[in-house]
C-alpha cells in the first residue's frame, strides 16, 4: 500500500485563487512528520512547509498552509492568492518514527499545478 | 555557501559502463541521502548515511553503492550501468534528525544509460 497518495496528477488554477492540493498518508506510527516540496521546471526541490504529528497547529508559512487532519490522515498543502510562479511539481513527503537517526522520507507522485493568468 | 552541489549534472553511459556522482554539501550537516526519480513516480531513497563512515540501504539499492569518507561528501556508483538506472538523481543533506530538520537538495543529475 503506498504510504503517501497525491491523487491529483495535475491542476489549472487562476491566478490570485486559492489552492489545495491534497495528501493522504499512510502510517501505524505515533510520531511522524510530513513535508511538502516544491519543484519548478529547473529540477531542484524546494522545501515548503513542515507538520510534525503532535502539533496542535497548522504549520504556516508565508502563503503556505498545511490544513493537517490527523483522524482523516491528510495533510493538504493550501496556497493563497496563487503566482504564476507557484507553477511546479508539489511533492509530499512523510517522515515516520521521528526519533533519532530516522531520517528516511517516503514521498508521493506529485501534483503539477499551472497557474493561469 | 553553496549548498548542496552535483557532479555531473549531465551523463550518458553504455549498458556496463560505471560511474560515479559526488554530492558535496558544506551546510556541516551529518545526514546526507540519494534518491532517484522517475517519471510518475516521485522520488525514491536508494541509500543515506547519518554520519562520516556510516551508510544504509533506503528504498531502492540494489546496482548502487556508496561511500562517505568525508562528512561534506557522498558518493553513489553504479558499477555495472543498465538501461533501468536511466534517472534523475539527487541528494539531500539534513542537520540531523528531530522534528522540522528538512531535507535540503541539491540540483540532481540527469542519467541516461544506453
Amino acid at each position: 500500500a503506498q504510504k503517501i497518495t497525491q491523487t491529483q496528477p495535475g491542476m489549472f488554477v487562476q491566478e490570485k485563487e486559492a489552492v489545495t492540493l491534497d495528501c493522504t498518508y499512510d502510517t501505524s506510527d505515533q510520531s511522524y512528520g510530513l513535508f511538502w516540496y516544491k519543484q519548478p521546471s529547473s529540477g531542484e526541490m524546494i522545501f515548503l512547509i513542515y507538520q510534525g504529528s503532535y502539533d496542535e497547529q497548522n504549520a504556516t508559512e508565508g502563503r503556505y498552509s498545511l490544513n493537517f487532519q490527523k483522524a482523516r490522515k491528510s495533510a493538504n498543502l493550501v496556497i493563497s492568492a496563487s503566482q504564476l510562479g507557484d507553477s511546479a511539481m508539489y511533492f509530499c513527503a512523510m517522515r515516520e518514527a521521528e526519533i533519532f537517526g530516522n531520517e528516511k522520507l517516503t514521498f508521493g507522485t506529485g501534483t503539477r499545478l499551472t497557474i493561469i493568468p | 555557501n553553496a549548498g548542496v552541489t552535483q557532479t555531473p549534472k549531465f551523463r550518458v553511459l553504455k549498458t556496463g559502463q560505471s560511474m560515479t556522482l559526488l554530492c558535496a554539501q558544506d551546510m556541516n550537516h551529518e545526514y546526507m541521502y540519494w534518491y532517484r526519480q522517475d517519471p510518475g513516480m516521485g522520488l525514491r531513497l536508494i541509500h543515506y548515511s547519518v554520519g562520516e563512515g556510516t551508510t544504509a540501504k533506503g528504498e531502492v539499492p540494489d546496482g548502487y553503492n556508496v561511500s562517505r569518507l568525508k562528512k561534506q561528501n557522498f558518493l553513489l556508483g553504479l558499477e555495472s550501468a543498465a538501461p533501468s538506472q536511466t534517472s534523475v538523481y539527487f541528494c539531500a543533506s539534513s542537520y540531523r534528525s528531530g522534528r522540522g530538520y528538512e531535507q535540503y537538495f541539491g540540483p540532481g543529475t540527469r542519467l541516461t544509460v544506453t
